[in-house]
């Protein structure tokens, strides 16, 4: 089936510790998302990449990093400069040409990030 | 800036009933794109419905219903005859025609439906 997958589900952090978000798609996207959910909260953008080895900051890219080294995988990695990294953290995908669903951006199922 | 504005936090009707979702949003483009996704308790983002800037048509799709006034700014969304399943935060969102297309969300709304 094809869809945005992302791993772990449920993921624990001692303070201190780098921990990284795997995010994999399959619908042959060219860009992908990162997002942060608080609770009560809408989603704010993290991170962002239209073409592979190539990403621009988001909204609130301070302690978080990525790579793109494949055009199917977008990890991000929350580096113990984040501050409160407690939150849900969504990933996303978009194709960049071919009609309606260019502008559609498909969101994968998330993974809760608990430091503790 | 762009901003997305969701005024209703939380909204509880009972089943069978109509609700209305509202969503007011600002932007200096004059080609943006709105959507409104559900989110329910697993998490996930569920795509239900993108406008674009310069299709004021109205759109309905079974249950669902989609008023886009640019007059107003704003991209309300009904659902009628509620049922149970359709509890879940929705949020509504806007992209401008940027190669990015980044998205900026409302705050979501949690609708409840009783049964």
């Amino acid at each position: 089936d094809g869809g945005i997958t992302q791993s772990p589900k449920y993921l624990f952090r001692k303070e201190g510790q780098n921990v990284t978000l795997s995010c994999e798609q399959n619908l042959n996207h060219d860009a992908m998302y990162w997002y942060r959910q608080d609770p009560g909260q809408g989603l704010r953008l993290i991170y962002y990449s239209q073409i592979v080895n190539d990403f621009q900051k988001g909204d609130i890219a301070e302690g978080y990093s990525v790579s793109r080294e494949k055009k199917e995988s977008f990890p991000l990695t929350v580096t113990s400069a984040q501050k409160n990294p407690t939150a849900f953290y969504l990933c996303a995908s978009r194709m960049l040409a071919g009609g309606r669903s260019t502008d559609t951006q498909y969101f994968g199922p998330g993974t809760r990030l608990t430091v503790l | 800036a762009q901003k997305v504005t969701q005024a209703q936090t939380e909204i509880s009707v009972v089943e069978k009933e109509d609700v209305t979702l509202d969503c007011v949003y600002e932007t200096r483009d004059t080609t943006y794109y709105l959507f409104w996704y559900k989110q329910p308790p697993s998490g996930e983002l569920v795509f239900l419905i993108r406008r674009n800037s310069f299709d004021e048509q109205n759109e309905i799709s079974g249950r669902y219903s989609w008023n886009f006034q640019k007059s107003t700014s704003s991209f309300n969304f009904t659902i009628t005859a509620s049922q149970v399943v359709d509890s879940a935060v929705y949020f509504c969102a806007l992209s401008e025609a940027g190669s990015a297309r980044q998205l900026t969300f409302g705050s979501g709304t949690q609708l409840t439906v009783l049964p």
